[in-house]
């Protein structure tokens, strides 16, 4: 089946400064690539995602990139709110009943 | 949007009981899925269905089983209960469209002792 690596597992930034985090995936079927955001008690909420036909996909502060030669992934903050900080999760899913694989989530900081 | 609900914030639970986790989405989709939360190992799949009473096992299915006797409702059994399986679970259901995303519920936190 699928995996999913997600690093890093902490990420701690300066309020203003980029964050990335980055992802590889094993399937090669693997066409869909969601990323989520996780807030302090609440599920995870998607908050952009990749299809395979596409190396890049930007929304406002955030943007995906996919490298589906290498099999990795990664998502981009640039300008960092302390609004950021949060548990984030990347995923993978090759289409079957829609079911998904997880990273195992970063806890990115933003530091005021 | 769809909306997914689940009836227990915050559970306690001792060792062998049965518990129920409840989860209730609002627009007639197809697939339901539990996944368990633990620190370091991220969001992994116990089980899925696919429509009224047809269930998958996912990843991690070794004691839980799951019911889906309606199609807005899917229930997640802890048949006995243990220590090991305090953990955060969270149900989910894919958003309208192939390939869009899912919707979580908030959680229910599961504390077996």
């Amino acid at each position: 089946g699928e995996n999913v690596e997600q690093h890093p597992s902490t990420l701690s930034v300066q309020e203003g400064d980029s964050a990335v985090i980055k992802c590889t995936y094993s399937d090669s079927a693997s066409n869909y690539f969601p990323w989520y955001k996780q807030e302090l008690g609440k599920g995870p909420q998607l908050i952009i995602d990749i299809r395979s036909n596409v190396g890049e996909k930007k929304d406002q502060r955030i943007a995906v990139t996919l490298n589906k030669t290498a099999k990795h992934f990664s998502l981009h903050i640039t300008e960092t709110q302390p609004e950021d900080s949060a548990v984030y999760f990347c995923a993978a899913s090759s289409g079957g009943y829609q079911k998904v694989t997880f990273g195992t989530g970063t806890k990115l900081q933003v530091i005021p | 949007d769809v909306k997914v609900t689940q009836s227990s914030r915050y559970l306690v639970k001792r060792t062998g009981e049965k518990v129920f986790l409840e989860c209730v989405q609002d627009m007639d989709h197809e697939n339901m899925f539990w996944y368990r939360q633990d620190p370091g190992l991220g969001l992994r799949l116990i089980y899925f269905s696919y429509d009224v009473k047809m269930k998958e096992k996912g990843d991690i299915p070794e004691g839980y089983s799951v019911s889906r006797e309606k199609k807005e409702r899917f229930s997640l059994i802890l048949e006995s209960a243990s220590t090991n399986q305090t953990s955060m679970y969270l149900c989910a259901t894919p958003n309208q469209g192939a390939n869009s995303g899912y919707t979580f519920g908030s959680g229910t936190r599961l504390t077996v002792v």
